[in-house]
């Protein structure tokens, strides 16, 4: 069984700080990871992918990936209240599917 | 504007009866995606579609059924054999030959009265 692990949170950081959301996947075939930020009762929304090594920047936002340790992880640098939501780790599992992990919740507090 | 749409927003169903959750898209994706989040849950794949009138079942397809008949069109029913639907159904689709993520409908809140 292919596997996502979140740890569930609650991640509370202070206002203008930075925020580390970490996931670990269990497919070494996986190929493509991704980060959705979902506010309560709502659909997620696409933050960032990334497909190689190392960092990918936008914005507020850095994804970085490390393929030889199965990690992903996903900074949000100078946090605001609205960045608070729930993060969900996707890697691919083929035929485009992708495998959520639980998630992270996220408390960004003023 | 391109989207992917779902209806209704919400959903009851009485004990034994079939409902269909509609998911419609205009963005000319070919793969489809149909989703179920339990609270404090990830998202648990139930059947998707790379084609019309073709689709697998995924890791949690009992008690559902699915048609792909038009490209734009996937809905999903729920039948009487789910013993427990209650749950938010998440639509989703991609182009098939690149991944860059998928685009989500705003979901069908289901609860069973």
């Amino acid at each position: 069984q292919k596997e996502v692990e979140q740890n569930s949170g609650p991640l509370s950081v202070p206002e203008g700080a930075i925020a580390s959301l970490n996931c670990t996947y269990s497919d070494r075939g996986s190929q493509s990871f991704f980060w959705y930020r979902q506010y309560s009762g709502k659909s997620p929304e696409l933050i960032m992918f990334i497909y190689s090594n190392g960092d990918k920047e936008d914005g507020r936002f850095t994804a970085q990936l490390n393929k030889a340790s199965q990690y992903v992880s996903l900074l949000i640098r100078d946090s605001q209240p609205s960045d608070s939501a729930t993060y969900l780790c996707a890697v691919t599992g083929g035929y485009n599917k992708l495998i959520f992990g639980a998630g992270t919740r996220l408390a960004v507090h003023p | 504007d391109g989207g992917i749409t779902q209806s209704p927003k919400y959903l009851f169903r009485k004990e034994g009866q079939n409902v269909t959750l509609s998911c419609e898209q205009n963005l000319n994706h070919d793969a489809m995606y149909w989703y179920r989040q339990d609270p404090g849950q990830g998202l648990r794949l139930i059947y998707y579609s790379q084609i019309v009138n073709d689709f697998q079942k995924g890791d949690i397809a009992e008690g559902y059924s699915v048609s792909r008949e038009k490209k734009e069109s996937f809905p999903l029913t729920v039948t009487s054999a789910q013993k427990n639907p209650t749950a938010f159904y998440l639509c989703a689709c991609t182009p098939a030959l690149t991944n860059y993520g998928y685009t989500f409908g705003s979901g069908t809140r289901l609860t069973v009265v």
